[in-house]
């Protein structure tokens, strides 16, 4: 596609329930971000992946939250037990790691409230 | 650790200003730095990108300045309209390798007609 991707837009859940937020990367891109948004809070990062391997996992708030990278290409994040703060904007970002400004492209984002 | 600070958080116009959006970096050891804009409920675009080499750039109305030594950058709205009104964040990459990059809080601009 043209841009980031993701989906869904918006997801609510109750809380205690897990769910996945899924991010197509721009195509040819190697270096893939998440970051969450919440109010007050400004973009906090999440995690970081080059390729299919994540060498910076330090922003991730707790075990219950994990992602994946297959194919060097979509990536998931997965929130277990769903607690009412992780209500957020998670949003992901792309960027072409041979590129020399490294610029991240982002993408609209997913809204997540836990009820 | 690397804070980026962004002055004011809010800012009302009437159309046809110029106005300066502050951010300010307490490293100056940085790879380079973005401005984005961000519309309610909508991700990010990025507006200008400024190598750590560079000391401004420009993007129609748009122009960015970048003085590394002193932590600080500005992006400069000319002639304001209606629909630059939007959160516009600034964030810092601090080097090369594939690291996150480092917003601030933002700067929320309303311009009115």
């Amino acid at each position: 596609g043209a841009g980031v991707s993701q989906s869904p837009s918006n997801k609510v859940t109750e809380k205690g329930k897990d769910v996945e937020l899924r991010c197509d990367p721009i195509s040819g891109h190697t270096a893939l971000y998440w970051y969450r948004q919440s109010l007050g809070q400004g973009l906090e990062f999440l995690i970081y992946f080059q390729g299919n391997s994540a060498p910076d996992k330090s922003g991730l708030p707790s075990d219950r939250f994990s992602a994946e990278r297959t194919g060097g290409s979509v990536s998931t994040l997965t929130i277990q037990r769903t607690q009412q703060e992780d209500s957020a904007v998670y949003l992901c970002a792309s960027s072409n790691s041979g590129g020399a400004s490294y610029e991240q492209y982002f993408g609209p984002g997913t809204r997540l409230t836990v009820t | 650790k690397q804070e980026v600070t962004q002055i004011p958080a809010a800012l009302s116009v009437p159309e046809g200003e110029n106005l300066v959006l502050n951010c300010s970096f307490t490293d100056s050891a940085i790879y380079n730095l973005q401005w984005f804009r961000q519309d309610p409920g909508k991700g990010l675009t990025s507006l200008l990108l400024i190598q750590s080499s560079q000391r401004e750039q420009t993007s129609g109305r748009l122009n960015a300045s970048l003085d590394k030594s002193s932590g600080r950058s500005t992006l400069y709205i000319a002639a304001s309209q209606p629909g630059d009104s939007a959160t516009y964040l600034c964030a810092v990459r601090p080097n090369q390798a594939g690291t996150a990059l480092i917003f601030g809080k933002g700067t929320t601009l309303s311009v009115s007609s």
